[in-house]
């Protein structure tokens, strides 16, 4: 099967630009979570998403912000960009969410000048 | 609330050393747990997971609840061990995975 995809690997933004970032989970999983990660953060989960719906959204401003689609794949958007955004964004899937597994993308790096 | 605690930043070992990854985790109900594994250029991936009880790689780890650790063993490091390795807390109604800071092996020849 084919691994988690996102898209795209690499933007550069300027502060107070929005951006939209794409994964497309493992054929089959219906959970998609996603991840920030910072050196100085290390991991923080974002939110997650089960068959179009959230259940669970960590402690980050209303400008994060996602969605899933009913195939499965989830977009995240983050408005009015600031320096601090700038990280690799995660994208990981399971079945059910849960307690099971997670498998992860690659990754999109995100740079805010 | 849960947390990860893993208390090395850093850790340095010769190849064929043994080497011990320190885990500790604050969790009120009955926990699943991981250690991710992160090498150069690569995307995160699942190392091992307490329920499965299997050895990776070498790699063991066994969940002591009484001391709420998660420790992560190896008898005799490789240089292909070098590598960020992450602690993961699950929680069941939770849907996410808490981390722990990482801690960045290096196998020295």
């Amino acid at each position: 099967k084919a691994g988690v995809t996102q898209t795209p690997r690499y933007l550069i933004k300027t502060r107070g630009q929005q951006v939209t970032l794409s994964c497309s989970p493992i054929s089959g999983h219906r959970s998609v979570s996603w991840y920030q990660q910072t050196p100085g953060q290390g991991l923080q989960f974002l939110f997650e998403y089960f068959s179009e719906t959230q259940r669970n959204k960590g402690n980050f401003p209303g400008r994060f912000s996602g969605r899933q689609f009913s195939n499965s794949r989830s977009e995240m958007n983050v408005s009015t960009l600031e320096l601090g955004d700038s990280a690799l964004y995660l994208c990981a899937s399971s079945y059910g969410g849960g307690r099971e597994t997670q498998y992860f993308g690659p990754g999109t790096r995100l740079l805010v000048l | 609330a849960q947390r990860v605690t893993q208390p090395e930043k850093l850790l340095s070992v010769f190849k064929g050393a043994p080497v011990e990854l320190k885990c500790n985790y604050s969790y009120s109900g009955s926990p699943e747990l991981f250690w991710y594994v992160q090498y150069s250029r690569q995307r995160l991936q699942l190392l091992l997971r307490h329920i499965s009880r299997e050895s990776i790689k070498g790699f063991t780890a066994d969940l002591n609840k009484g001391e709420t650790s998660f420790h992560l063993k190896k008898p005799f490091a490789q240089e292909e061990d070098s590598a960020m390795y992450y602690c993961a807390l699950n929680d069941s109604n939770d849907y996410k995975l808490s981390f722990g800071a990482g801690t960045t092996v290096t196998v020295r020849a």
